[in-house]
């Protein structure tokens, strides 16, 4: 299994649904994070939190929220998805210890 | 605010070596952090600098000058499956200074 699991790996979805990308690791990092990727844009940091009771918002919040709901999940949802949210979608941990972050595999979002 | 400039493309021939630029305006710095990213899949994490000077890992090598606001990744004998994207990344300065914030990568491209 990976170390960092997002479900679904890809989506469509309407405009204005509401729709949650879930994230879960096995890792046992203490900080998780979620990550938007446009191209030639990189990656934009929407959320991320430090432990169960800690929640941040990044660079690019508006129209999304987040929900940590045990150490290994970390859920973003997109209340009323609007087109231009369509992007991929990564989640990463990092342990306390650690430089590097942990990526999961990415979730494929279109709105349409 | 803060931001990161690294070249959008770079090409090279198998064997060869290349440089990639990244220099940084942060109004904190915590140090700075190497990814690779093949076509849409993770981001994986190559290298960490926080301290000047240079850190060789194998094939790869990444360099940091703080005066400079200034790093490079090296890459050495160059293969056709280190064809991919990389982005440099710095540690945020935000409420716990560990959120990075990405640049918006270099696409490498190795011929044969």
């Amino acid at each position: 299994d990976a170390d960092v699991t997002q479900t679904p790996r890809n989506r469509i979805t309407k405009t204005g649904k509401r729709i949650m990308l879930e994230c879960s690791q096995t890792k046992g990092h203490d900080r998780m994070y979620w990550y938007r990727q446009d191209p030639g844009l990189g990656l934009r940091l929407i959320y991320y939190s430090f432990d169960v009771k800690d929640i941040n918002k990044g660079e690019i919040s508006d129209g999304y929220s987040v929900s940590r709901q045990a150490q290994a999940k970390f859920s973003l949802s997109l209340e009323s998805a609007i087109p231009n949210q369509t992007a991929l979608y990564f989640c990463a941990t990092r342990g306390t210890r650690n430089y590097g972050y942990t990526f999961g595999s990415g979730t494929r979002l279109t709105v349409v | 605010g803060q931001s990161l400039e690294q070249p959008s493309e770079v090409t090279a021939v198998e064997g060869a070596i290349v440089q990639i630029n990244c220099t940084y305006q942060t109004s904190g710095f915590y140090g700075l952090s190497w990814y690779q990213q093949h076509d849409g899949g993770a981001p994986t994490f190559l290298s960490y600098n926080a301290l000047d000077g240079l850190e060789e890992t194998g094939r790869f090598s990444s360099f940091l000058s703080r005066s400079d606001s200034y790093g490079y990744l090296l890459l050495q004998e160059l293969q056709m499956k280190d064809s991919a994207s990389y982005f440099c990344a710095v540690r945020d300065s935000g409420q716990a200074g560990t959120a990075l914030i990405f640049g918006k990568g270099t696409t490498l491209s190795v011929s044969s």
